[in-house]
């Protein structure tokens, strides 16, 4: 039973490109959680989503990032016009329907030059 | 707003004695609580949980305690081994699914 699968594990952008992060969910889950830990900090929460459904957004910025969890496939955040400031380690959890833990995967490093 | 504290950044111990992290939280609707471990370049993994019904959970080596009155909660790791050595997270839970997570204490385990 494979874990919580996340890609790329390193991702480099320079500003203003688009970052795009994928995350494949353990089999069974149908929630998911991004969440961004910036150096020398602990993990924030960013989103919620269930399959085709945004639950909780509020960690996430007003502009430039959205996410989506498909019917069909991975869960995908996307950071448009990326600057310095979104460099991070973004890493995504699951969980079945109902439950106390989230598994997480080994996360995205992502490096804005 | 940081409804989860952990307000020491790092820990240092001797290998075979006994490990306190200390977190604290402000909200009174957290009804599960939760320890993760993160090596360096992973993931965090689950560690131990305590609900907020109980005041005490312990498996093995690891023991959670958690104070309501005093919107606390602590993880002592007991005797304490080099590979004890990783950041750890506590977590908070309610509505469900939502969760919040404090800083993370770097806990180093001396040989």
């Amino acid at each position: 039973n494979a874990g919580v699968m996340q890609n790329p594990r390193h991702l480099v952008r320079r500003r203003g490109q688009e970052a795009r992060l994928r995350c494949s969910p353990m089999k069974g889950h149908s929630h998911v959680y991004w969440y961004r830990q910036l150096p020398e900090e602990g993990l924030k929460f960013m989103v919620y989503l269930q399959k085709e459904n945004i639950i909780d957004e509020s960690g996430m910025p007003k502009e430039r990032f959205s996410a989506e969890f498909p019917k069909e496939g991975p869960s995908i955040l996307r950071i448009q016009q990326v600057v310095r400031g979104d460099s991070a380690a973004y890493f995504c959890a699951s969980s079945p329907v109902v439950a106390y833990e989230q598994y997480f995967g080994p996360g995205t490093r992502l490096t804005v030059t | 707003d940081q409804q989860v504290k952990q307000n020491s950044p790092s820990l240092s111990v001797q290998e075979g004695r006994i490990s306190i992290l200390n977190c604290d939280y402000t909200n009174s609707m957290f009804d599960y609580f939760l320890w993760y471990k993160k090596y360096p370049a992973e993931g965090p993994t689950f560690l131990i949980s305590i609900s907020s019904i109980k005041d005490k959970n312990e498996d093995g080596r690891f023991t959670v305690f958690l104070n309501k009155s005093a919107k606390h909660l602590s993880l002592h790791i007991v005797p304490s081994q080099p590979g004890d050595s990783a950041v750890y997270f506590c977590a908070a839970r309610y509505n469900n699914n939502d969760m919040r997570f404090g800083a993370g204490t770097r806990l180093t385990v001396k040989p």
